[in-house]
């Protein structure tokens, strides 16, 4: 247990579909990230939050959308996604930028 | 080409065994991080370090900062050891690069 809870643990979605992520911390840190991991290949940032403000949006399509409504809770809402889209959504956190990284269990979406 | 990279990709080892899990980067880092993934997901950071050697249990990570390289040592392998072993390094204004992991399977 890291201290950071995702739901739902797995996710399969239609194209058409419009679904939600969740990431939850309370170990009071004031950055939050979602990366996304693709078999055989490095995790890849997509968002960074640091004090509820996005910082950092790694070139990523429009149909992922984050929200942070507070410094806790972390979503990533999913529209008209494809099929390459399917991979292990990991949260995380820590205290301020450079420090450990706390992880979450990661949502395996599949894109049908 | 990435910024971290690891070696092995695929490593098998006989329970007991000493094992070591190769990294080398090429950019400026504030800190080198080991962090471990067993199947199901979710990824716990094992070592982070800016210099020298740290250990804790059966583990051992050391780094070369001259070098830009890191090792992550497992003595007395075990079975529960199995799993993806990824480096990673950060740098100041919280930008972290990934390996592409390492996967370890230890048979009894």
């Amino acid at each position: 247990e890291t201290g950071v809870t995702q739901t739902p643990r797995h996710l399969v979605m239609g194209m058409t579909n419009k679904k939600s992520l969740k990431c939850e911390q309370h170990l009071g840190h004031n950055a939050m990230y979602w990366y996304k991991q693709s078999a055989k290949k490095p995790l890849e940032l997509m968002f960074v939050y640091n004090f509820k403000e996005q910082t950092e949006n790694n070139s990523v399509p429009s149909r992922f959308s984050p929200e942070c409504p507070n410094s806790s809770h972390l979503f990533l809402h999913l529209h008209t996604l494809q099929p390459e889209d399917s991979a292990l959504y990991l949260c995380a956190s820590n205290q301020k930028p450079g420090e450990k990284l706390f992880f979450g269990s990661g949502t395996q979406l599949s894109v049908l | 080409k990435n910024e971290v990279e690891q070696s092995p990709q695929n490593l098998t080892a006989q329970e007991g065994e000493f094992i070591t899990i190769n990294c080398s980067y090429s950019v400026g880092i504030s800190a080198l991080h080991w962090l471990q993934q067993h199947p199901g997901g979710g990824i716990v950071s094992l070592f982070m370090l800016s210099s020298g050697k740290k250990k804790h249990g059966r583990l051992i990570a050391t780094i070369n900062i001259q070098e830009k390289h890191s090792s992550l040592h497992i003595t007395a392998s075990h079975p529960r050891d199995s799993a993806v072993y990824i480096c990673a390094v950060s740098q100041p204004g919280n930008q972290f690069y990934f390996g592409t992991g390492t996967s370890l399977t230890v048979i009894p």
